[in-house]
């Protein structure tokens, strides 16, 4: 079974800096990646997906891909309080790109600090 | 406006009941997904659906079942044999055809037990 790697956190992070998520993930065969975000109480919401080595950015944030070291970032940047949230890591079960449905990090959760 | 519709929003579940958690979606989306949130905790496939008619386990579908009779609706019937069913739970759907399709959430169930 894959197993996806998140640091719990929290990380607190002060108002306009950049906040860093980082996941990190057991199998070489993955080939899309996705990020969502989950305020509290509520369910997750897709903000960025990845499926090629590089950077991918999408107004404020940024994912990061490093397929050979197993690894894939979010960046957000000029952090506001609304950032303030738990940011699942996710990539699809078995081949099948996420038909299988996804195996999903725990989450870091992140304090923007007015 | 299209999207993913469940309910009811909080369920209680007294010993030995079965209850059935509704979900329906009007985004013309072929697989349909059932995930389990424990607190703290990161997302867990309990069922899932490619297709009308067909579904297959996830990693903890012990205590579940599930029935895709419409392309829309997919209900998740927690039984008596599921023993700690208090949970947050969240259907999801994606488009089938192509790889690398996200998936997005309804805004979930939050079942108890009395």
């Amino acid at each position: 079974q894959k197993e996806v790697e998140q640091n719990s956190g929290p990380l607190s992070v002060p108002e306009g800096a950049i906040a860093s998520l980082n996941c990190t993930y057991s199998d070489r065969v993955s080939q899309s990646f996705f990020w969502y975000r989950q305020y509290s109480g509520k369910s997750p919401e897709l903000i960025m997906s990845i499926y090629s080595n590089g950077d991918k950015e999408d107004g404020r944030f940024t994912a990061q891909l490093n397929k050979a070291s197993q690894y894939v970032s979010l960046l957000i940047r000029d952090s506001q309080p609304s950032d303030s949230a738990t940011y699942l890591c996710a990539l699809p079960e078995g081949s099948g790109g996420g038909a299988d449905g996804l195996t999903f990090g725990k989450g870091t959760h992140l304090i923007i600090q007015p | 406006d299209g999207g993913i519709t469940q309910s009811p929003k909080y369920l209680f579940r007294k010993e030995g009941q079965n209850v059935t958690l509704s979900c329906e979606q009007n985004l013309n989306h072929d697989a349909m997904y059932w995930y389990r949130q424990d607190p703290g905790q990161g997302l867990r496939l309990i069922y899932y659906s490619q297709i009308v008619n067909d579904f297959q386990k996830g990693d903890i579908a012990e205590g579940y079942s599930v029935s895709r009779e419409k392309k829309e609706s997919f209900p998740l019937t927690v039984t008596s044999a599921q023993k700690n069913p208090t949970a947050f739970y969240l259907c999801a759907s994606s488009m089938r055809q192509g790889l690398n399709q996200p998936q997005h959430f309804g805004d979930g169930t939050r079942l108890s037990i009395l």
